[in-house]
């Protein structure tokens, strides 16, 4: 057990490109979330998943974000036409349905929109 | 909205001493709270938790206190190690029977342990 893995660590790209971040859990957890993070503020929730059914989204999330979990594994989260404010970070977590210690976050990824 | 809040950005104690980290919430909905540790460059990493039906809870050097009619939960650290130097958010949930879903997470308090 590595832990939750997310790719790439740090990603830089021009305003208006799309961009898509992968998050592997850790392969017992059938949860799975993605949060966000910008300076100086706790995570944001975005978004989960219990397998492969994506079960909330927050008003947070756009419509240029999506976010995909199609074997109920790994996740993927693009967000298209990105935007300075898009800027943040991004994690991820997973746990199992009954989780009464909370979640494993992986370390992140940092977007930079220029 | 601003539900789950620790009003304190930075906290510095001296190495040894006792390390207090406050966390208000609004939502009487919670009914599970959670502690967050965050070191540069790393995700969060879960410390401890207490459910809505326990006024505290103690593992270790750390224990957390639940006061339900102030709305109020804070995070002791005794006693306090350089190695506790970090961010750390306090986060609220509803419904965790159901199992860890949705937290809503304070802004944070960088606590500097000194020698």
């Amino acid at each position: 057990d590595t832990g939750v893995s997310q790719n790439p660590r740090h990603k830089i790209t021009k305003r208006g490109q799309n961009v898509t971040f992968r998050c592997d859990p850790i392969s017992e957890h059938n949860r799975l979330y993605w949060y966000r993070q910008t300076l100086g503020q706790g995570p944001e929730f975005l978004t989960y998943f219990q397998n492969e059914a994506q079960l909330e989204k927050s008003r947070l999330l756009s419509d240029r974000f999506s976010a995909e979990r199609p074997k109920g594994s790994f996740s993927t989260l693009e967000i298209q036409r990105t935007e300075q404010g898009d800027s943040a970070m991004y994690l991820c977590a997973s746990s199992f349905s009954v989780a009464a210690y909370g979640y494993t976050f992986g370390s992140g990824t940092r977007l930079t929109v220029v | 909205d601003q539900q789950v809040k620790q009003n304190s950005p930075s906290l510095s104690v001296q190495e040894g001493r006792i390390s207090i980290l406050n966390c208000d919430y609004t939502n009487s909905m919670f009914d599970y709270f959670l502690w967050y540790k965050k070191y540069p460059a790393e995700g969060p990493t879960f410390l401890i938790s207490i459910s809505s039906i326990k006024d505290k809870n103690e593992d270790g050097r750390f224990t957390v206190f639940l006061n339900k009619s102030a709305k109020h939960l804070s995070l002791h650290i005794v006693p306090s190690q350089p190695g506790d130097s970090a961010v750390y958010f306090c986060a609220a949930s509803r419904g965790i029977l159901g199992g860890a879903q949705k937290l809503v997470f304070g802004q944070g308090t960088r606590l500097t342990i000194n020698p």
